[in-house]
């Protein structure tokens, strides 16, 4: 079964800064993999997915994400937070059926002015 | 821009009370899912939908729980006998194929509070 692991709970970063969250995959085959955002009190909104195309996914927002098989790692990145970019941030797979997405843990951001 | 709609956003019930929360999927996607979020924990499947039936579900998703398409634009999640444990945000989400290359849309949720 494929799963994911995101390898932080909170990450705080100043205002301008790169942004890193880490996540890593687990799957026998090659994956479809996708970021999912979800801001205070709001649904969940796809920020990129990663569908055996490019490598390297850009999303909304200036997010970017780059599949490495050898490290068996999606991280999502973005050059300069804003202070609208803190939000919980979810890693997420299909299951093994494909007919269901497995979330991870999700990463909290906090941007500090 | 087109969006899954939820109601109710918050309510509030007694143990063993039935509930319905009801989603209004985007019209033109065949896919729907209910998707549950206890406090602190992670986003969990329930159950997909599709052609007028469940297609998968998860282990969450026992007798106590079913979904209905009673209409063409309604798709509802029922709990028969609300547990404290049921406590949890509530996601519907739709899509217009299944997850090899599409996303999905989500609701903002229903959050159901169980007294």
């Amino acid at each position: 079964a494929q799963s994911v692991t995101q390898l932080d709970s909170h990450v705080s970063v100043s205002e301008g800064t790169p942004v890193l969250l880490r996540c890593n995959y687990s799957s026998s085959y090659s994956p479809s993999l996708f970021w999912y955002v979800q801001h205070p009190n709001k649904g969940l909104q796809l920020l990129l997915k990663y569908t055996s195309a490019a490598t390297l996914v850009k999303g909304i927002n200036g997010f970017e994400a780059e599949f490495k098989k050898s490290e068996t790692s999606f991280h999502l990145t973005k050059p300069s937070a804003h202070m609208s970019d803190a939000a919980e941030y979810f890693c997420v797979a299909p299951n093994t059926g494909r007919r269901a997405l497995t979330f991870g843990s999700g990463t909290r951001l906090q941007v500090q002015p | 821009e087109p969006e899954v709609t939820q109601t109710p956003s918050h309510q509030v019930t007694q143990m063993g009370q039935e509930v319905i929360l009801r989603c209004v999927p985007i019209s033109n996607h065949l896919y729907f899912y209910w998707y549950r979020q206890i406090l602190g924990q992670k986003v969990e499947f329930l159950v997909s939908f599709y052609n007028n039936e469940i297609s998968e579900k998860s282990e969450i998703f026992d007798d106590q729980f079913s979904v209905e398409r009673p209409d063409g634009s309604n798709f509802t999640l029922k709990i028969r006998s609300t547990k404290l444990e049921d406590s949890a945000m509530y996601f519907c989400a739709s899509s217009v194929t299944n997850l090899n290359t599409g996303e999905l849309f989500f609701g903002e949720g229903s959050r159901l509070t169980v007294l």
